[in-house]
């Protein structure tokens, strides 16, 4: 299993303004997830990030408004851009293990104001 | 495009209760299939996983099956306690290791 820390685990933050979320791993891991989960919805995939490569974003999302960085094994923050109160959500990352199962940070909720 | 589908959304039941959680998926050439457990403005934590060579998995009083010909997994609660409540959400893993959800099934389980 793999653990991970997210910080910070919640936020409140000013329209226009921008919010980096990180997340450390306790082990070397290839490949590192982002996903946003609005308010009663289930969790949607924004990102795929590889150490060393762009990351790959799913369809909605893109690099200007979500900046996504992966400077090595055991690490990657997620930017929240020029705010509004409809990126207010939970954003939690994750991992493979070694077994093919997920695993997730505790999360971070981001209310917008 | 894979989907995911839980049934039912909600669902009360009184403690001592068994039940179970239903979930299909459209594209039956999935990896593995993954249960997790969310309380309230928390993360994931990860219950049971089946790769996709796999019928069924049990964790105490958890036990989860896996049809891929018909797309369906079933997660069964043997005797519901109050603490058992929470949004039980059903994955699939797709071909790059990312996860494709449903929208989860709120439980309640009554004193």
């Amino acid at each position: 299993s793999a653990v991970i820390s997210q910080k910070p685990s919640r936020d409140i933050c000013q329209r226009g303004t921008s919010l980096t979320i990180q997340c450390q791993v306790d082990s070397q891991v290839t490949m590192m997830f982002w996903y946003r989960q609005q308010p009663g919805q289930s969790l949607t995939l924004i990102a795929t990030a590889n150490q060393g490569s762009e990351a790959t974003y799913e369809s909605g999302f893109v690099i200007d408004k979500f900046p996504i960085s992966r400077p090595n094994l055991t690490f990657s923050t997620l930017t929240v851009s020029n705010m509004s109160p409809e990126d207010s959500s939970i954003y939690l990352c994750s991992v493979d293990g070694t077994t093919g199962d997920g695993f997730f940070g505790q999360g971070t909720r981001l209310t917008v104001v | 495009k894979q989907e995911v589908t839980q049934i039912p959304a909600a669902l009360s039941v009184p403690e001592g209760e068994n039940l179970v959680l239903n979930c299909s998926f459209t594209d039956s050439a999935i990896y593995n299939l993954q249960w997790f457990r969310q309380d309230p403005g928390k993360g994931l934590t990860s219950l049971l996983l089946i790769q996709s060579s796999q019928r069924e998995q049990t964790s105490g009083r958890l036990n989860a099956s896996l049809d891929k010909s018909s797309g369906r997994s079933t997660l069964y609660i043997a005797a519901s306690q109050p603490g058992d409540s929470a949004t039980y959400l059903c994955a699939v893993v797709g071909s790059q290791g990312n996860l494709i959800f449903g929208k989860g099934t709120k439980l309640s389980v009554k004193p």
